[in-house]
């Protein structure tokens, strides 16, 4: 249980343009789902935090207008980079929460981003 | 508050021996503390968690932590290491009451598994 997927694994976009990442729980209703972001041998750093039906929580220093976050159900939210560049190639992962504090996070296995 | 320090970057260890990855937290309330292990190019896959019952924590793959307050520790061992055991790993705390269930996580301990 507790199955949470992540589509594509990877994807390479040009420059400029916008790429869709999604986040599904399998198996759960997650009300609120994270996006965090991961730099190559780094730590995650959480970008946002989302609640079903709500607008997202970005943290500090992450442009809302740049990552668009939509969690529009209980199984899904997705992730827009908006204008990529390549500075914005990372590895994208989210994770979903069946309930609210004290609840425990079910990870994705995370998206590879190139932009060229 | 809270804030979490992996006093180790690397660890290298012979196949069949211990393994002793360092984890010290801090945080402003009664927290949930986790350790989490990713290979390359992989999600994060729960390896265990404390929330407040048992100090002694067992988890998957024959690891285990001890919560200790008194030494803000919650060290990750397993008593004998193998070569799947090689990934990193992150010490994650979260705060158990208020602060909602936002994660802080540690910068990371590379293990390493030679034969």
């Amino acid at each position: 249980g507790a199955v949470v997927s992540q589509h594509p694994s990877w994807v390479i976009c040009k420059s400029g343009t916008s790429v869709k990442i999604e986040c599904r729980s399998l198996d759960f209703q997650a009300t609120t789902m994270f996006w965090y972001r991961q730099f190559p041998k780094q730590s995650l750093m959480l970008m946002a935090t989302s609640n079903e039906g709500s607008k997202a929580t970005y943290e500090q220093g992450v442009e809302k207008d740049k990552f668009l976050i939509n969690h529009a159900s209980l199984t899904l939210s997705t992730l827009t980079v908006t204008s990529a560049h390549p500075e914005d190639s990372s590895f994208y992962i989210c994770s979903a929460s069946p309930g609210l504090a004290g609840y425990e996070q079910y990870f994705g296995p995370g998206t590879r981003l190139t932009v060229t | 508050a809270q804030s979490v320090t992996q006093l180790d970057s690397h660890v290298s260890v012979s196949e069949g021996t211990p393994v002793l990855l360092r984890c010290n937290y801090s945080s402003s309330y009664s927290p949930s503390l986790f350790w989490y292990v990713q290979h390359p190019n992989k999600g994060l896959q729960l390896l265990l968690k404390y929330t407040s019952a048992a100090t002694l924590v067992k988890g998957i793959n024959g690891f285990e932590a001890e919560f200790k307050k008194s030494e803000t520790s919650f060290h990750l061992t397993k008593p004998s290491a193998h070569m799947s055991d090689a990934a990193e790993y992150f010490c994650v705390v979260s705060p158990h009451t208020g602060g909602g269930n936002k994660l802080t996580f540690g910068t990371g301990t590379q293990l390493k598994v030679e034969l």
